[in-house]
This record gives structure tokens, sequence and C-alpha cells, in this order.
């Protein structure tokens, strides 16, 4: 089955302090793995992907994730958090659409962090 | 560049009206699909295209019709609304034919229907 996974409705964290939003994955073979963001009342936005390669992925806004395949896991990661990263985030995996070879993205539910000043 | 953009922004409809979500990207992607964000539900993919002339259905086709007669342009279109169609809808556009890879989403339509 595919599948994503976000546990956590909700994540509190003080301004400055590091962020871990979690994500799970289930999908067959090589995972393509991304995370947007979604500010208020906007579109969603890329953060990153992992396609292949380095298990930790640089993204925009100071942003990183951490691919552990034995643990098909993907969380992001900010070392320092900012007010302005109050959001909503998204994880997602490349699958596919019904038993055709057209794919799709799965998206997980997502996590909407609150970072206080 | 503009990117991806939509019209309306919002949208109040009666049920049974008919209407077209429009959307339009300067990127030359192949790649074009139209998803709607429901409270708990996520996003979820109505339908796609891989290039003009080519559209298919994604997981929640029912009540809505779509075409791609050029790269740039790709809108949904509600045949008869009805209120489980209140929702916000995104329209996303990527590079790869074979896609989706990273996705440029507009900034939404807010659709109520009553």
């Amino acid at each position: 089955a595919q599948s994503v996974a976000q546990p956590e409705d909700q994540v509190n964290v003080a301004e400055g302090n590091p962020l871990t939003v979690k994500c799970t994955y289930s999908v067959s073979g090589n995972p393509y793995l991304f995370w947007y963001v979604q500010y208020p009342n906007r579109g969603l936005q890329f953060l990153l992907k992992y396609i292949t390669g380095d298990n930790l992925v640089k993204g925009s806004y100071g942003f990183e994730a951490e691919f552990n395949k034995s643990q098909t896991s993907f969380h992001l990661k900010k070392p320092s958090a900012l007010v302005s990263d109050s959001a909503l985030y998204f994880c997602a995996v490349r699958g596919f659409l019904n038993a055709g070879n057209n794919r799709k993205l799965i998206w997980g539910l997502g996590t909407s962090l609150a970072v206080n000043p | 560049n503009a990117g991806v953009t939509q019209t309306p922004k919002f949208q109040v409809l009666k049920t049974g009206q008919s209407m077209t979500l429009q959307c339009a990207q300067d990127m030359n992607h192949e790649y074009m699909s139209w998803y709607r964000q429901d409270p708990g539900m996520g996003l979820r993919l109505i339908h796609y295209s891989v290039g003009a002339g080519i559209t298919d259905q994604g997981e929640v086709p029912n009540g809505y019709n779509v075409s791609r007669s050029t790269t740039e342009d790709f809108p949904l279109r509600l045949l008869s609304a009805a209120p489980s169609q209140t929702s916000v809808y995104f329209c996303a556009s990527s590079p790869p034919a074979g896609g989706p890879d990273t996705q440029y989403f507009g900034p939404g339509t807010r659709l109520t229907v009553l």
C-alpha cells in the first residue's frame, strides 16, 4: 500500500529552538520524497526533495530533511526556528496512480507548525 | 515569470450551476494537475495532464471535466455544482512529462456551493 503519515497534527516550538516535523512513508521501490510548506491562504511551496544520494537534504529557508531507509522516514528539521516558519507542512512521496504506470504524489495530511516568540 | 496563476480567487455558486476554474502557467511545464484541499483530507488529485491534448483522471474525478488544448492552460470545469464540491482548488505544474516531480502551485480558488 502507498501512504504517507504525518503523526503530529500540530507541533509547537519556541523561537530559536530546533524543530522537527515527522513523516513516514510506505511505497514500493526507491522513494522520491518531498516537503512542501503552505502559508495561510496561499498555495503550497516546494521546500526540498530526496531522490538519491546523501541522506541529508538541504532546502529552502534553512530547512533540511533526513532520509532514513530502514525506518522509512523523512523528517523535516531546522536548527533554529523562526516565528515566520509558522505554517502548514506537507510531506509527499511519489507513487503510482491505480494499477498503471502513471505516477502521482501521495500526500500526508499536513502538520501545523507554531513557533512561539 | 508569473508562475502558475488561477482565477477566480473566490467563487460562490448555487447548486446545479456550472463554472470553469482557470489555470495557466508560463514555465513551459508539460505536467499539470488539479487538486482539491479539504480539512482533514489533505490534497486529493482530481485530474491531470502530461501534455497538450492528453488528460487523465485522478483520485476524485467525478463531477469535473478538464481539457488541455495548449501547454499553458488547464481549465477545470464543474458540470453541475454540488455542496460536496465546496473546497479549495489548487492547480499545479511540474517540468517532466512523466511527472509529477517538483510541483509549482497556484494560489488557489476558494469555492463555496450553496
